[in-house]
Formats: C-alpha cells, structure tokens, sequence
C-alpha cells in the first residue's frame, strides 16, 4: 500500500532562513503523482504543487523549490529566505489509483513555524 | 465565490446525536471526496463518489454513512456521534481531465463531539 512519511514533525526557524521539509514516499505503481499542500492556521488547504512520477526535473516557484529524486523515492520541499507568513502545516501527499480516479495519501503533515 | 463550499464550518454536538455535514460545489467535477483530518495523521478518506450512482467506501467508513444528492451535493452523515470523531473534515472534487489533476478542497468543517 503506498505510504508517505513526513518525519519532521515540527520545525521552527528564525525568519530569512532556508528551510526543507522532507518528505518520503512508497508505492509500487510505476505512473504516480505527487503533491504538496499548505494548512495556514486558517484551517484551509492550499495546493502548492503537483509533480508526476516521469518528471524529475526540479522546480522552483519564488522562494519554494521541490527536489524530486525517484531513486530515494524522495520528494523535498525547500522554502529560502523563510518569511512569517510561511507558518502553516505543510502536508506531502501521494495519489493512489482509485478506479480510473485517484485518493491522496498524506503524509502526517509538519508544522513549520517561522520566528520574527 | 467559492469553488467547493462546506456548511457548517465550526459544529458541536453531543454523543449519541445524528450530524450531517454539508459539501457542494460550482466546479463541475464528477468527483467528490470526503476526509478527516486528525492531529499528526494527515488527512485520511472516509467516502468518495464517481457521479450520483457510485459511492464508495474509504479507509475510514465505520461509523459514517454519505449521500450524493446530484452531481454538486455530497453529504456526509455521522448517524451517532461519537468522541473520537471529533477532527476537521475536508470534502474535496477533483476532474480527471483537468491539467493539474488535483483535487480542490472546501474549507472545511471542525466538529466537535462532547
């Protein structure tokens, strides 16, 4: 069954740092997606990237970056020059083939707390 | 406006009581999802549902029951409530055709069972 681990559970930096979140998956599909949400403490989802299993190159959004590397089976998510607003859970998750559609399997998420 | 709405957004009821959670959505997807969210577990699915006809159970459907009133509507029931159902649930859709072919979540709703 697919599985995705997030092993830090928190993390507190001091604003203008860099700071990855690490996430790890498992699964035996060979065609898979992969994704990133943000939980500020507003409560709501937010869909910060979607990455298929044929598609490796990194990708760099601003001051968010992803590092997949399918030989760890290791999808990373890096925030430079961490600003407050960047406090929030962030959630790794997996898509599993659900009858021509698919679920998500999260991770246990990591809270990240940027320091003023 | 919202995409995917939820109603009610915060909830507290007693145990034993009956509490229907509210999902309905402007996208147009077929696809509608319920899920729970616990401290340091994630999200995990409770129900999803294809179109009106299909339903599904998820990983977590024991205690719960849903009902897809048209393509737009998907209504999770707790028949009696229970403690530990007490979490933040997410209903969410999703469009297989779509370009990023993710899936849109509602604000969710807090439910608090005393």
């Amino acid at each position: 069954a697919q599985k995705v681990t997030q092993a830090q559970t928190e993390i507190s930096v001091v604003e203008k740092e860099d700071v990855t979140l690490d996430c790890v998956y498992e699964t035996r599909d060979t065609t898979y997606y992969l994704f990133w949400y943000k939980q500020p403490p507003s409560g709501e989802l937010v869909f910060l990237i979607r990455r298929n299993s044929f598609d490796e190159q990194n990708e760099i959004s601003g001051r968010y970056s992803w590092n997949f590397q399918k030989s760890t089976s290791s999808f990373n998510f890096t925030i430079t020059a961490s600003q407050v607003v960047d406090s929030a859970v962030y959630f790794c998750a997996l898509s599993e083939p659900l009858q021509g559609a698919q679920k998500l399997v999260f991770g246990q998420g990591t809270r990240l707390t940027i320091n003023p | 406006d919202a995409d995917v709405t939820q109603t009610p957004r915060n909830r507290i009821t007693k145990t034993g009581k009956r509490i229907m959670l509210e999902c309905s959505q402007t996208k147009g997807h077929d696809r509608m999802y319920w899920y729970r969210q616990d401290p340091g577990l994630g999200l995990r699915l409770i129900y999803y549902s294809f179109d009106v006809k299909d339903i599904n159970k998820g990983e977590i459907s024991d205690g719960y029951s849903v009902s897809r009133q048209a393509q737009a509507k998907f209504s999770l029931s707790l028949e009696s409530a229970i403690p530990n159902q007490t979490a933040l649930y997410f209903c969410a859709t999703s469009d297989p055709g779509g370009v990023r072919n993710e899936q849109f979540f509602g604000p969710g709703t807090r439910l608090t069972v005393l």
